[in-house]
């Protein structure tokens, strides 16, 4: 069975520092998907970033980007700049590529992580 | 553009009591699912669909079942619902894996109590 383990429950930063997220997770299987999503009080689950687990390139979106490292299953976020608006629960996830259909996803815990002005 | 839609948004039980979670997807996705979450634990999956006609337990499907009516629609029901139930409850929807995007589109959720 895949695990995700996010290890910092909460973290704290000043507006327009850069703070780093992290994330390790468990499996056997070579093809899968790795993402972290954000879910701020409304409550809506909002896709940040994806990776492909056979793309050694890291993924970046605008503020957002990710160091892969695959050998060590480690799948940290960055986020540069940070805003006040970045205050939510972030989760990662993972999600085995089946080919027959999607498995539903794995996730960690998540980490609260409130932008302080 | 409605995406995943679930009704209802807030619901209080007794125990005891049975209800049916709806979910829709409009965006002709294949994959479906239901999850639960609980503070501090994440979201967890109880059941998924992963096509027309087939579905599958989870990681915490005791309680629940699930019937995938057509391709849009994938409810969630509680047949007597138990305090251990209190939670808040997602559905979700995505492409089949096979081609090869499996983001998941998720529903604003359901807050659920058992009193």
């Amino acid at each position: 069975a895949q695990t995700v383990t996010q290890s910092q429950p909460e973290m704290s930063v000043q507006e327009a520092e850069t703070v780093t997220l992290s994330c390790t997770y468990d499996t056997s299987e070579n093809n899968y998907y790795l993402f972290w999503y954000k879910q701020p009080p409304s409550r809506q689950m909002i896709l940040v970033i994806r990776q492909e687990a056979y793309k050694q390139q890291n993924a970046t979106e605008n503020r957002f980007s990710v160091n892969f490292q695959k050998a060590a299953k480690s799948f940290s976020l960055k986020i540069s700049d940070s805003q006040l608006g970045d205050t939510a629960m972030y989760f990662c996830a993972f999600v085995q590529y089946s080919g027959g259909g999607a498995d539903g996803l794995t996730f960690g815990k998540g980490t609260h992580l409130i932008i302080q002005p | 553009n409605a995406g995943v839609t679930q009704t209802p948004k807030f619901q209080v039980l007794k125990t005891g009591q049975s209800m049916t979670l709806q979910c829709a997807q409009d965006m002709n996705h294949n994959s479906m699912y239901w999850y639960r979450q609980d503070p501090g634990m994440g979201l967890r999956l109880i059941y998924y669909s992963a096509s027309e006609g087939t579905t599958d337990k989870g990681e915490v499907p005791n309680g629940y079942n699930v019937s995938r009516l057509n391709k849009r629609e994938f409810s969630l029901r509680l047949e007597s619902a138990a305090p251990s139930q209190t939670s808040v409850y997602f559905c979700a929807s995505s492409v089949t894996a096979g081609a090869g995007n499996t983001e998941a589109f998720f529903g604003q959720g359901t807050r659920l109590t058992v009193v």
